[in-house]
């Protein structure tokens, strides 16, 4: 257990539909990043944040967005949903600036139909 | 951008059998992590090397990392199936981005 939690674990919704996903990172770590893993694909990373702020961004669709909560728990939304939306989500967390260790969470596994 | 090359992409051999993954980059990294993931479930960190030529060892598998920091190596010896999973390497810069390699799949046969 890496003490990084994501919800849900699975979802299942149409195109044109959106989602948000939640992430918990392990108890004192201010980054979270977000990662798509699709089938046959590595982890392409989508944002990070580092205590409330954006940080980075990666290959983020305009139609998905994030933010980084008070609390350090973060959600992604993702909107008008398209059939090569369907993936893996990964967040992970990193301690801290004096390390590029990332712990990853479960994942929700995101199925558009 | 920087780019992380991990060959071979896949990799099947018998139970006992030793093998080396590989991880290339014309890019310098401040460190680089090693990570192994099972289907449908989040990558688990296996190491992380600091240091150009630093050797670290974890039970069967000995990691690398290159005098320039560019390239890693991950050796297994004696695989068994409960190695079976993609290996994923990830290089870090100063700026705290990580980039991933698309990963090595490894299939142990008993």
């Amino acid at each position: 257990d890496s003490g990084v939690t994501q919800t849900p674990k699975h979802l299942i919704t149409a195109t044109g539909q959106r989602v948000t996903l939640r992430c918990s990172p392990r108890s004192g770590d201010l980054s979270v990043y977000w990662y798509q893993q699709s089938l046959d694909q590595g982890l392409q990373f989508l944002i990070q944040y580092y205590n409330g702020e954006e940080r980075a961004k990666g290959n983020i669709l305009e139609r998905f967005s994030a933010q980084q909560f008070p609390d350090l728990h973060s959600e992604l939304n993702l909107s008008s949903l398209e059939l090569g939306d369907s993936a893996l989500y990964f967040c992970a967390s990193r301690p801290g600036e004096g390390t590029d260790t990332q712990y990853f969470g479960p994942g929700t596994r995101l199925t558009v139909l | 951008t920087q780019l992380l090359e991990q060959s071979p992409q896949f990799l099947s051999i018998q139970e006992g059998e030793n093998l080396t993954v590989y991880c290339n980059s014309s890019s310098v990294f401040s460190s680089l992590q090693w990570y192994r993931q099972e289907p449908g479930e989040g990558p688990v960190l296996l190491v992380t090397v600091v240091t150009g030529g630093e050797v670290k060892k974890l039970k069967r598998l000995t990691f690398q990392f290159g005098d320039a920091r560019k390239d890693s190596s991950l050796h297994i010896t004696a695989a068994q199936p409960g190695d079976t999973g993609l290996y994923l390497c990830a290089g870090a810069t100063n700026a705290g981005k990580s980039t991933f390699g698309d990963g090595t799949t490894l299939t142990v046969k008993p």
